[in-house]
């Protein structure tokens, strides 16, 4: 089954733990991106990759880092978590961006006390 | 002003109405359209891309409004299942390949 899978689903963590959310998916895509989504301010972009080793800041990176070193994979990675940084976030895939369909996983609810 | 702009709602109508969103967008280059829908607590799925020529599927129909930068999506004979939120995503085809996701607009259909 085609899918994007996201670990954890949800976390409750304290301010400065390093914490990764891992990313995967199945339909060899080459497109991969990270999204967060807060009430009223929709969905929006962390980091995106365009390929192996080609990543790119979205509009709120700030707190965030992000890999790709292999197609399928791409962690996000928050070195020092803050309260700010509670949010539901997506992992998201697609095989020809910007004209076809993203794939997005469960997502991920974190909680940063 | 935001990028893309939908009406929060909620649009709540009786089951077999017909209702319509629109999402404005604000820049003119914006080249690719889309509707995606969200459950509750789940993740977005595509509904539908949106064409020049609009875009029918069963009872969803897409349109865009380049003079006016606006898109539209309309819903026939609204089912209990249509209840979710309907995201606006647009792409501007430009070297930042970003996708701008509207906040979405929410409809409850009622029995």
């Amino acid at each position: 089954e085609a899918q994007v899978t996201q670990n954890p689903r949800y976390l409750i963590t304290v301010t400065g733990k390093k914490l990764t959310v891992t990313c995967s998916q199945n339909m060899n895509h080459e497109y991969m991106s990270w999204y967060r989504q807060d009430p009223g301010l929709g969905l929006r972009q962390i980091y995106y990759s365009m390929n192996v080793e080609v990543t790119d800041k979205g509009d709120v990176p700030e707190g965030y880092k992000v890999s790709r070193k292999e197609k399928r994979n791409f962690p996000l990675i928050l070195e020092s978590p803050s309260p700010n940084q509670t949010s539901l976030y997506f992992c998201a895939s697609s095989s020809s961006y910007g004209t076809g369909e993203l794939f997005f996983g469960e997502g991920s609810r974190l909680t940063v006390l | 002003r935001k990028e893309v702009e939908q009406d929060p709602g909620p649009f709540n109508v009786p089951e077999g109405a017909t209702v319509a969103f629109n999402c404005t967008y604000s820049n003119s280059a914006s080249q690719s359209f889309f509707w995606y829908r969200q459950d509750c607590r789940k993740e977005p799925k595509l509904l539908m891309s949106v064409y020049s020529s609009g875009n029918e599927d069963g009872r969803f129909t897409a349109q865009l409004n380049r003079a006016s930068q606006y898109i539209s999506l309309l819903i026939r004979d609204s089912k209990l299942s249509d209840s979710a939120t309907y995201l606006c995503v647009v792409n501007m085809m430009d070297s930042s390949y970003k996708l701008i996701f509207g906040s979405g607009t929410r409809l409850l259909v009622r029995p």
